[in-house]
């Protein structure tokens, strides 16, 4: 079980490029969401999945794309960089999302540290 | 509205002892989730402890246990026997079926220091 995986590790962007940054678990999870870190702050929902086919917003969806085809996979897609969107993104699951149920807590990957200049 | 706060930006503790990290909440959903994450310095969000808003007994895993008062809403952290591994920064987080459980809430976050 290798969990919730997150690739690059890190990632330096210019001003208006666009690039994907690629999420997946392999514990048949059905929810999955991207967080943003800033510094000296909590995480900051950005969009979010609860099924193959289903998306919605988060938090601070702006400047941000995500689709989801399959179960285990959950990309997220910077459009036109901008240097707010240097920060730190996670991206996590979660085997169902109704609070307190036992099942709803949410494993994080190990994060993408993402520069815009 | 939902809404977690810790009111402990930075805490010191001597290896060995016991540290309480304080979280409290709000939210009027009787179903929800709560959750205690540590971020060491190389940042990854490491799972800790879960309580369920209907479980009869506190959560414990290991050196980690929660203290939770549900009339006062309250869901601290306690770490026995404090190890200098332990410094991190430690987030409590709540999930309800408000927002039909699409998203978990952050605090903002408590910064914990072991001193040797």
């Amino acid at each position: 079980n290798a969990g919730v995986t997150q690739t690059p590790k890190f990632q330096v962007l210019k001003t208006g490029q666009s690039m994907t940054l690629q999420c997946a678990q392999d514990m048949n999870h059905e929810y999955m969401s991207w967080y943003r870190q800033d510094p000296g702050m909590g995480l900051r929902l950005i969009h979010y999945s609860v099924g193959a086919g289903i998306t919605d917003q988060g938090e601070v969806p702006n400047g941000y794309n995500v689709s989801r085809s399959t179960t285990e996979d959950f990309p997220l897609r910077l459009l036109s960089a901008a240097p707010s969107q240097t920060s730190v993104y996670f991206c996590a699951s979660s085997y169902s999302y109704r609070g307190g149920t036992g099942t709803d807590t949410q494993y994080f990957g190990p994060g993408t540290r993402l520069t815009v200049l | 509205a939902q809404k977690i706060t810790q009111t402990q930006p930075g805490m010191f503790v001597q290896e060995k002892e016991a540290v309480t990290l304080d979280c409290t909440y709000d939210t009027s959903d009787p179903s929800y989730g709560l959750f205690w994450y540590k971020q060491p310095s190389s940042g990854e969000m490491i799972f800790l402890i879960y309580q369920g808003s209907y479980d009869q007994q506190n959560a414990t895993e290991g050196r980690y246990s929660l203290n939770f008062q549900k009339a006062r809403k309250s869901a601290n952290l306690v770490i026995s026997a404090s190890q200098l591994g332990d410094s991190a920064m430690y987030f409590c987080a709540m999930r309800d079926s408000t927002t039909g459980g699409f998203k978990t809430i952050f605090g903002a976050g408590t910064r914990l220091f072991v001193k040797a």
